[in-house]
């Protein structure tokens, strides 16, 4: 089954506000990717962090790699309507050349 | 460059029936994998290939078969189709060298009655 926690499952956001979204496992990761899917897409990815303390930006978005190795934090500065969809985080065990074990997704909605 | 590609887009089965879901990428990806994605769950492996000619089971492969067919394509089969098979599947792959970044396709609705 699953392993990671992925926080909050949705949320609802005012257009201009700013969100924060993270995933926890027991276990420590190598690898950390964020992920987005608009509904009736492939999942698209966003950002990929590779060392422990990583902090990366993609645009508004800015991806942090937890000190720990267990965690991961996806923020989204002045949301703006196409941010709506779904977020997924997804990590790649030490122990895992080829698999990532996935986090159950954080669904954005905009508040009319 | 198409990236990953899949056919069909949508199906709809009868129980008992069988399928093969199609997936092809112009990447030149070593790894290839298959999903399915049911409401509430993310993304659950059912199986994988890390290289041409290989295959491995991932988290779920009860009920499905695959086939590496060449470097550029992998195939999932539905040998008897079940009610709890509807989903939706997406097939991804991965490049070479120190990189975990999969790329996925647009998915195949699967509906079985």
């Amino acid at each position: 089954g699953q392993q990671l926690n992925q926080n909050p499952q949705s949320m609802f956001i005012q257009e201009g506000e700013d969100v924060s979204m993270n995933c926890t496992s027991s276990s420590i990761f190598n690898t950390w990717l964020w992920y987005k899917q608009d509904p009736g897409e492939g999942p698209v990815l966003l950002i990929a962090l590779y060392k422990a303390g990583e902090l990366t930006s993609n645009g508004r978005l800015t991806a942090q790699f937890g000190i720990t190795r267990k965690d991961s934090f996806l923020n989204i500065s002045a949301s703006i309507p196409s941010d709506v969809g779904i977020y997924f985080c997804a990590g790649q065990k030490a122990d895992s050349n080829y698999q990532l074990i996935w986090g159950a997704g954080t669904k954005l909605i905009i508040k009319p | 460059n198409a990236g990953v590609t899949q056919t069909p887009k949508f199906q709809v089965l009868k129980t008992g029936q069988s399928m093969t879901l199609q997936c092809a990428q112009d990447m030149n990806h070593n790894s290839m994998y298959w999903y399915r994605q049911d409401p509430g769950m993310g993304l659950r492996l059912i199986y994988y290939s890390a290289s041409e000619g290989t295959t491995d089971k991932g988290e779920v492969p009860n009920g499905y078969n695959v086939s590496r067919l060449n470097k550029r394509e992998f195939s999932l089969r539905l040998e008897s189709a079940a009610p709890s098979q509807t989903s939706v599947y997406f097939c991804a792959s991965k490049g070479t060298g120190v990189t975990y970044e999969q790329y996925f396709g647009p998915g195949t609705r699967l509906t079985v009655t």
